[in-house]
């Protein structure tokens, strides 16, 4: 089945420096997916990523979809510490996967040192 | 607040017992999807329902069931607990024509000992 890997696991950084968590898909894409779940609380959508190449920024968040559609990433400029949390990707895979029926990689735990 | 709701908050029961999860969708979600979340496991996609319809199941135990009634709440069964089930269960909901972008509720946590 469609395995969606997320690295790193965890990240630790001081307040102010930058942040990058990578998504990679085993099989091909319709969409991408990005979540924060802050500790102790739920997972919340940030963005939906569609076409192949795909930029978006939100603030100080960017977000890609690679050109294969296999792989996506989130880097975050100069992270403050409201950042903290659990950053997942989740894909619906191409060719016929149901609507709705998401595949979540394991999540980037950030932790940011003020 | 995402306006899904979800109860109880908290759940502790044992082995063996059978449990049910109630979650109301945002006003107007026609779609609603249940998710297991554990440490090992990371956030594992159950099933979700459209209107009343199952759609789309995941990895879901035969242990587990869900419906989701005409008032588009929907509820998962849990029965015959193991310790393994202890997790956090969410569900989420959609609007009609972007399945893919979900919101979840605040979830349910079960302990099972």
């Amino acid at each position: 089945g469609q395995q969606v890997m997320q690295i790193p696991q965890y990240q630790h950084v001081q307040e102010g420096e930058d942040f990058t968590t990578y998504c990679n898909s085993s099989t091909t894409l319709s969409n991408i997916q990005w979540y924060k779940q802050r500790p102790g609380g739920h997972p919340v959508f940030l963005i939906q990523l569609v076409k192949s190449g795909e930029v978006k920024k939100q603030k100080r968040l960017t977000f890609q979809f690679g050109e294969a559609k296999k792989n996506s990433s989130l880097h975050i400029t100069a992270t403050q510490t409201t950042d903290v949390g659990t950053y997942f990707c989740a894909g619906r895979g191409a060719g016929g996967t149901s609507y709705g029926k998401l595949t979540f990689g394991q999540g980037t735990i950030l932790t940011v040192h003020p | 607040d995402s306006g899904v709701t979800q109860t109880p908050k908290h759940l502790i029961t044992a082995t063996g017992q059978r449990v049910t999860l109630r979650c109301s969708p945002r006003s107007g979600d026609l779609s609603v999807y249940w998710y297991q979340q554990s440490l090992d496991q990371g956030l594992q996609f159950l099933i979700q329902y459209y209107n009343g319809e199952e759609r789309a199941k995941g990895n879901i135990l035969e242990r587990f069931s869900a419906q989701q009634f005409p008032d588009l709440h929907s509820e998962l069964n849990l029965s015959s607990l193991e310790l393994g089930d202890s997790a956090l269960y969410f569900c989420a909901s959609s609007v009609a024509g972007t399945p893919d972008t979900q919101y979840f509720g605040p979830g349910t946590r079960l302990t099972v000992l």
